[in-house]
């Protein structure tokens, strides 16, 4: 099975900064990648589809890039309402394989 | 857009098994492609099987082959998890999610926690 790996694991950035989260998988999954922010006690919220595919209602300070095996998911201009933990999950083909996630605080 | 509704949370003895539902409401999950997911205490999001987009086939993770059970209730716009021989790492908060078929999945229930002690 494929393997999803983020990085870092968490991080600690300011309000206004511009951050970059890593998501590598084992093998080729072309843009077959999704990104996910979930917040302390809410449901997993889509951000970002097939690899750069801004989700309807996401803000533009998201953005996804990447294809193969290498995927970046940057937020612009880091707000306070951003602190959550991101997910990277492939949906190439089965297992739907979730990366461990990395933790974002301000 | 249609929700996700799941039923509530649940304590189960280990051994025993769970089901939990997912109530489409505002709409059908007709064009929706559903999965569950589940998220342990201190750990991230681990998907347990469902429909897989673009191929439109059920497949497991194999943690959970032979003991996860897949249902549904078109009359009730219901889809139905179930999980047996339940142990104590089984704890968490369970997830049905669906996808439209952009990629990802879209629409999310809002969880049930499941304690099992």
């Amino acid at each position: 099975d494929i393997q999803m790996t983020q990085s870092p694991s968490s991080l600690s950035a300011s309000v206004g900064d511009s951050v970059t989260l890593s998501c590598r998988a084992s093998q080729d999954i072309s843009i077959y990648l999704a990104w996910y922010q979930q917040k302390p006690g809410e449901a997993p919220n889509l951000l970002i589809y097939g690899a750069f595919s801004l989700q309807s209602g996401v803000p533009s300070r998201f953005s996804g890039s990447g294809s193969g095996t290498d995927f970046t998911l940057t937020i612009s201009s880091l707000q306070p309402e951003d602190v959550a933990t991101y997910y990277c999950q492939k949906y190439d083909s089965a297992p739907l394989t979730f990366g461990g996630g990395t933790k974002v605080e301000i | 857009q249609v929700r996700l509704v799941q039923s509530g949370a649940e304590v189960k003895k280990p051994g025993s098994s769970v089901r939990i539902s997912c109530k489409a409401s505002g709409g059908t999950f007709r064009g929706y492609d559903v999965n569950w997911v589940r998220r342990a205490p201190g750990q991230g999001l681990e998907w347990m099987g469902g429909t897989i987009p673009i191929f439109g086939t059920t497949n497991f993770a194999q943690n959970f082959q032979g003991r996860v059970t897949l249902g549904a209730d078109e009359f009730t716009n219901t889809r139905y998890m179930e999980l047996s021989s339940l142990r104590s790492d089984d704890t968490a908060v369970y997830y049905c999610a669906g996808s439209s078929g952009r990629g990802g999945l879209d629409v999310w229930g809002q969880g049930t926690t499941v304690i099992v002690s």
